[in-house]
């Protein structure tokens, strides 16, 4: 079944608009969680990530917020720019010997100018 | 400094042919990791190694073999392809001085008819 359980499937936002993607899990070991954005014809590429230590984690205009009582995460974009238009990812893992990820199903983000 | 390479980048196979994706990393990385990219379903770990000289299966290992050749090198071996195995492959590699962040190469696309 999917350890990480992500939503909505797609999004279309207006430029200047916030995007907001959410992610739940189960497992409490999980203890690493990123988000991977992933342009068509590419591989995912590593766009932020957070340890359940934390309730919130910025970079620029994408924010991760953490809630580990509800295990859940979500990812941010603020000022969504048509730059921005991919497929975005979620995933945990377990951070001991190999980095094995689970992934969510994918979001894919339509930022239209 | 390419990072993860894969080949071949497209590939058309026939049911019940065999074939090799090869990766290669250029980043001294202990681990590498093969993922599967299907529709809907996200990326799905197929097989990994946590070190050169040990390989592990994944979450859907079934229909392939790895071969970790070095440290640089992991194949992905396909021995009787099936339709079922029509996806885009992914190699990627992680270290754990790098905050184990898993790095991709950009996908091997794989149709078996």
């Amino acid at each position: 079944q999917q350890q990480v359980k992500q939503s909505p499937q797609s999004l279309i936002v207006q430029k200047g608009g916030i995007s907001i993607i959410n992610c739940a899990y189960e497992n409490t070991a999980f203890d690493y969680f990123p988000w991977y954005q992933q342009f068509p014809g590419k591989g995912p590429a590593l766009l932020i990530a957070i340890r359940p230590d934390v309730s919130e984690k910025k970079e620029g205009r994408f924010t991760i917020s953490f809630n580990k009582s509800a295990k859940q995460f979500s990812l941010h974009i603020m000022d969504s720019q048509p730059g921005d238009s991919a497929t975005y990812f979620c995933a945990a893992s377990i951070k001991t010997g190999a980095n094995n990820l689970f992934f969510g199903t994918g979001t894919r983000l339509t930022v239209i100018p | 400094n390419a990072g993860v390479t894969q080949t071949p980048k497209f590939q058309v196979l026939k049911t019940g042919q065999s074939m090799t994706l090869q990766c290669a990393q250029d980043m001294n990385h202990n681990s590498m990791y093969w993922y599967r990219q299907d529709p809907g379903m996200g990326l799905r770990l197929i097989y990994y190694s946590a070190s050169e000289g040990t390989t592990d299966k994944g979450e859907v290992p079934n229909g392939y073999n790895v071969s970790r050749l070095n440290k640089r090198e992991f194949s992905l071996r396909l021995e009787s392809a099936a339709p079922s195995q029509t996806s885009v492959y992914f190699c990627a590699s992680s270290d754990p001085g790098t905050e184990n962040t898993i790095y991709f190469g950009e996908g091997s696309w794989l149709t078996v008819v």
